[in-house]
């Protein structure tokens, strides 16, 4: 199947500062990534479609300012939470669809102290 | 609000019973998925169904689309302690590409 990696896998990061996450298809192509959010012990919830050459589509209650998304290239979507707080910790996760399915990357777990 | 439910949302039994996770919508889905996800990973594919009615079988794994395409079951033969996880069904809608999950179930199965 699919290959789908995030960059870092955990990060630690003070309160006020900025975090990006890197997401890549590593074997093929996406035109579009979608960046998930889950806290623990509940399900996925998507924040953002993420599309290539064009601005990213935000789901309703997600801060597109707070939330920033690049996808500058085919195989490369980043997530930016600028400002982070507390609350914004959490395990983030990025997908890209192959036809029918989408395949994960590993997740990224953010902690702001 | 939950687009996708399923239930129970946990679930622990014995090592050797039989279980059925279901999801269910009000929503028609051109596509439904079931994943499984162990702690601190992303969320792996099991299976994808499309077409209402469909059976699949993954080993011990049974699924089942509906006919409306609206929900869809999961049933495990003879669980086993390495079952154990957060097993989520996904679906699609026919006129967009994002996937919805569902609620989730977390499943324990004791030795």
């Amino acid at each position: 199947g699919a290959v789908v990696s995030q960059h870092p896998s955990w990060v630690i990061c003070k309160s006020g500062t900025s975090v990006k996450i890197e997401c890549r298809s590593l074997d093929f192509q996406a035109t579009t990534m979608f960046w998930y959010r889950q806290f623990p012990k509940q399900s996925l919830m998507l924040m953002a479609t993420s599309n290539e050459g064009s601005k990213a589509t935000y789901e309703q209650g997600v801060e597109k300012d707070k939330f920033l998304i690049n996808h500058a290239s085919l195989t490369l979507s980043t997530l930016t939470v600028t400002s982070a707080h507390p609350e914004d910790s959490s395990f983030y996760i990025c997908s890209a669809p192959v036809g029918f399915e989408q395949y994960f990357g590993p997740g990224t777990r953010l902690t702001v102290t | 609000t939950q687009l996708l439910e399923q239930s129970p949302q946990f679930l622990s039994i014995q090592e050797g019973e039989n279980l059925t996770v279901y999801c269910n919508s009000s929503s028609v889905f051109s596509s439904l998925q079931w994943y499984r996800q162990e702690p601190g990973e992303g969320p792996v594919l099991l299976v994808t169904v499309v077409t209402g009615g469909e059976v699949k079988k993954l080993k011990r794994l049974t699924f089942q689309f509906g006919d409306a395409r609206k929900d869809s079951s999961l049933h495990i033969t003879a669980a086993q302690p390495g079952d154990t996880g957060l097993y989520l069904c996904a679906g699609r809608y026919s006129s967009a590409s994002k996937i919805i999950f569902g609620s989730g179930t977390r499943l324990s199965i004791r030795p």
